[in-house]
Parts: C-alpha cells; structure tokens; sequence
C-alpha cells in the first residue's frame, strides 16, 4: 500500500496571505508527482505534473516544488485570494511498470479557505 | 475543449436495480480512468482503459462493470449494488497513461 500525505489537513488564512502545503510520498520506484485542485460541485482541476527531482512550476500565483529523494513537494499560492479556496490534492504515480502503470494514488487532500 | 463530461449528475437506485454510468471526452484521449471518492477520503482508482483494453482493474467487486465501446466513451455498469457503494463516481482520461489527467464532475450515487 502505498502512503502519500498531504499536511496540513485544512487551513484557514486571510485574503493576502501566503500559503503553504507539503505532499509526501515515497522515494522509491517515482515517476510523477501531480496537483490538483478541487473547488465544491466542480471538476478537480489539473495544476501542475512533476517528473523531475529540482523540478519547479509556476502557474500565476501558485508554485510547486518536487523533491524526488527525500519524497516531499510543496505547493505556494503567494497573496491568496478568496477565489483559491478549494481542496488540494497531490497524487503520486508509480514508475514500475507491470499491473500498476498508468496508476496515480491520491493524498486526503489540503482544504484551503481564504477570508476576505 | 478540455472537458470530460459524465452522466447522470446524481443517482439513486435501489440494490436490485440495473443502472449504467457513461463518461464522454473528445480530446483524442486514449486512456480512461473510473475513480470511487467517499465523503473525506481520496479518490481511489477503480479501473483504467488504455486504447480501448482494460489496463487495470483495481479489484473492484464485479457489481461493478466497466465497458470502453470506443475512444470517446467509458461506462460503467452497476448492478446488484450494496449502500455502503453510495459515493462519488468520477471518471478521468489523459492523452496516454501517465500523462495529465482530465476529470468529469462525477456522479453522485445513493443505493438504498
């Protein structure tokens, strides 16, 4: 079974602030690292895939970081704005081959709420 | 157009009935995907199509009957269902395996 966890479980911030969040997953047998973000009542939404360890992505306010060898990612949104309030999911995909490729397994998640 | 769009929205069926979920997408993708997400927990993987032929299969009890008739279309047929398979069904695809995944909506199952 595998283990990817997702810190903290929900955060509260004001509109302004900027935000962290930590995706753990394990170091071996790695091929991918996503994000996802999940707004209520809508579609998850693809943010960013990672294959490289010293892999960073930008997408407007929001960035992400991947340490393959230690098995961390971290994902910014600098200056949150109420609008970016949603669940935030990472999803590990496994590099062996065989019955388990093409499989991405899903932290719980990270729910951001944004106060104006 | 980047949606993947899945029917019904919500569903509510009783355990003997016979009721099919349909996943449509019209990017080109050849790989498709059913997840089951209960209340507070993550999606968890169910089945994966790649070109058509069933590439995983999660081992999901056989109520649960997934069927990919061609590129565009995944559905997934339920029968003889139990209340605790009361979740959100949501479906995905990507260009191939491995690659970004593009989700639907999901439907929201009730069995009763």
């Amino acid at each position: 079974i595998l283990n990817v966890e997702q810190s903290p479980q929900s955060l509260h911030v004001q509109e302004g602030d900027s935000t962290n969040f930590t995706c753990s997953f394990p170091s071996s047998n790695f091929y991918a690292l996503h994000w996802y973000r999940w707004e209520t009542a809508k579609s998850p939404e693809a943010l960013f895939v990672m294959t490289l360890n010293g892999d960073e992505k930008k997408k407007g306010r929001i960035s992400a970081t991947l340490n393959t060898k230690e098995g961390y990612s971290y994902l910014y949104i600098k200056g949150s704005q109420p609008e970016d309030s949603a669940t935030y999911l990472c999803a590990f995909g496994l590099g062996a081959g065989g019955t388990s490729y093409g499989k991405l397994t899903f932290g719980q998640g990270t729910i951001l709420t944004v106060h104006p | 157009d980047t949606e993947v769009t899945q029917t019904p929205k919500h569903l509510v069926m009783g355990m003997t009935n016979k009721k099919s979920l349909k996943c449509e997408q019209h990017m080109g993708h050849r790989a498709m995907y059913w997840y089951k997400q209960k209340a507070k927990k993550p999606p968890e993987l169910m089945f994966v199509y790649s070109y058509e032929k069933l590439s995983i299969n999660e081992s999901v009890p056989s109520r649960f009957s997934p069927e990919c008739p061609n590129s565009s279309l995944l559905n997934l047929h339920l029968h003889a269902l139990q209340p605790e398979d009361s979740a959100l069904y949501l479906c995905a695809s990507s260009r191939v395996l491995k690659n970004i995944q593009y989700f639907g909506a999901g439907t929201r199952l009730s069995v009763l």
